[in-house]
């Protein structure tokens, strides 16, 4: 099926660090994009990317849409306290019936 | 600009109720996705709907169900409630199809007991 790996499942780092994560597929994919869920509230969209190779930037928010289709990567530099929470990949299917589908997520917590 | 409001916030149920939950999409939305998500599982899509009309479905039994009304809001139902049903439903609308520009709401949590 259309899976989506995602890792770290979690962090735990301290304010300052660089975090990596990453997310792979057996399938290929279009469209990769990266949500951020703080507590109780819903994801909302950190970055898309639409083109194999493509690295696009958000602020202190870097991910790469891998050259191969089936990875996406998120890095971000100098974590402050207000990171935490959990970060999803998503990838849009296609091919008619258009859905999202999603990485497990990966929790970070920032210490102080 | 309103976003996607989802009611209730909160429920708790006991195994073999059946519940309602309901989603108003963003004004001019007509696209409306419901996704399951549960700390082991992540985000699982149980179904989309546009124009009154389910036009996706994920891998849940036949007891997840959904509907849309001409105004573009839309319900679940999930009948027969199980311990495992326990989780966050959110509700995610888009203009007219799933992509990028998918927002969710801040869900409902569910309890079974």
């Amino acid at each position: 099926g259309q899976q989506l790996n995602q890792s770290p499942q979690s962090m735990f780092i301290q304010e300052g660090e660089d975090v990596s994560m990453n997310c792979t597929s057996s399938s290929i994919f279009n469209t990769w994009l990266w949500y951020k869920q703080d507590p109780g509230e819903g994801p909302v969209l950190l970055i898309a990317l639409y083109k194999a190779g493509e690295l696009t930037s958000n602020g202190r928010l870097t991910a790469q849409f891998g050259i191969t289709r089936k990875d996406s990567f998120l890095n971000i530099s100098a974590s402050i306290p207000s990171d935490v929470g959990i970060y999803f990949c998503a990838a849009l299917t296609q091919g008619g019936s258009e859905k999202l589908v999603f990485g497990k997520g990966t929790k970070l917590t920032v210490n102080p | 600009k309103a976003g996607v409001t989802q009611t209730p916030r909160y429920l708790i149920k006991t195994r073999g109720q059946q519940v309602t939950l309901s989603c108003s999409p963003i004004s001019g939305h007509r696209s409306v996705s419901w996704y399951q998500q549960t700390p082991g599982q992540g985000l699982q899509f149980l179904f989309e709907y546009f124009s009154e009309t389910q036009r996706n479905k994920g891998n849940f039994p036949g007891r997840f169900s959904g509907r849309q009304f001409s105004n573009s809001r839309s319900e679940m139902n999930v009948s027969t409630l199980e311990l495992g049903d326990s989780a966050l439903y959110l509700c995610a609308s888009s203009v007219d199809r799933p992509n990028e520009k998918l927002f969710f709401g801040s869900g409902t949590q569910l309890s079974v007991l």
